[in-house]
């Protein structure tokens, strides 16, 4: 079963908007959730990750996540996008019911962030 | 250098050949996966190992083979490889975090193309 959904393709955003990408999880127990960044041609690199504690994560490049567990998600943000944030960005979350912890990731959302 | 390496970083074959892509990391991590990307499938695990002496399978291991060398090389096979096994593969590490797997490090990536 699906663990993690991402349930936009593709986000536009103009450059110095604030963006949101979205992400909810359906796992049992506590989630263990993260955020990666895959630019053209380029390995995941990870920008953030929620393991405990407060809901809302900072990360790398500016990003933020909030944790809302009512809600079972785990929205990627940031106060004012980039051009060079353009890129695909994968919501993962760490599943003790399957593959020893492994990571399962979501089919990914383009960001594309115009000038 | 990279902290981790996969070999070759393109590939063309034939069907029913085989192909070994190989990956080595100098992060030190017990940890290591390999991950398949398609477009609009996200990443897909293949197989993980957690130690030299630990194989398992991941959601999509028909038609794959791996083998740990040793701490840092883990290497994937396709014994008689098919058009559908073109995608992008990566290879990726962990270490602990609080006693479960932390956050992913990934390889550039090997395409793979299958005629």
């Amino acid at each position: 079963a699906q663990s993690v959904a991402q349930p936009e393709d593709q986000v536009n955003v103009a450059e110095g908007n604030p963006l949101t990408v979205k992400c909810t999880y359906s796992v049992s127990g506590n989630p263990y959730l993260f955020w990666y960044v895959q630019y053209p041609n380029r390995g995941l690199q990870f920008l953030l990750k929620y393991i405990t504690g407060d809901n809302l994560v900072k990360g790398s490049y500016g990003f933020e996540a909030e944790f809302n567990k009512s809600q079972t998600s785990f929205h990627l943000k940031k106060p004012s996008a980039l051009v060079s944030d353009s890129a695909l960005y994968f919501c993962a979350v760490r599943d003790r019911a399957n593959s020893g912890y492994a990571l399962n990731f979501g089919k990914g959302t383009s960001l594309l962030v115009t000038p | 250098d990279a902290d981790v390496t996969q070999t070759p970083r393109n590939r063309i074959t034939k069907t029913g050949k085989r192909i070994m892509l190989e990956c080595s990391q100098t992060k030190g991590h017990d940890r290591m996966y390999w991950y398949r990307q398609d477009p609009g499938l996200g990443l897909r695990l293949i197989y993980y190992s957690f130690d030299v002496k630990d194989i398992n399978k991941g959601e999509i291991s028909d038609g794959y083979s791996v083998s740990r060398q040793a701490q840092a090389k883990f290497s994937l096979s396709l014994e008689s490889a098919i058009p559908n096994q073109t995608a992008l593969y990566f290879c990726a590490t962990s270490d602990w975090d609080r006693g479960l797997p932390g956050e992913l490090f990934f390889g550039e990536g090997s395409r793979l193309t299958v005629l």
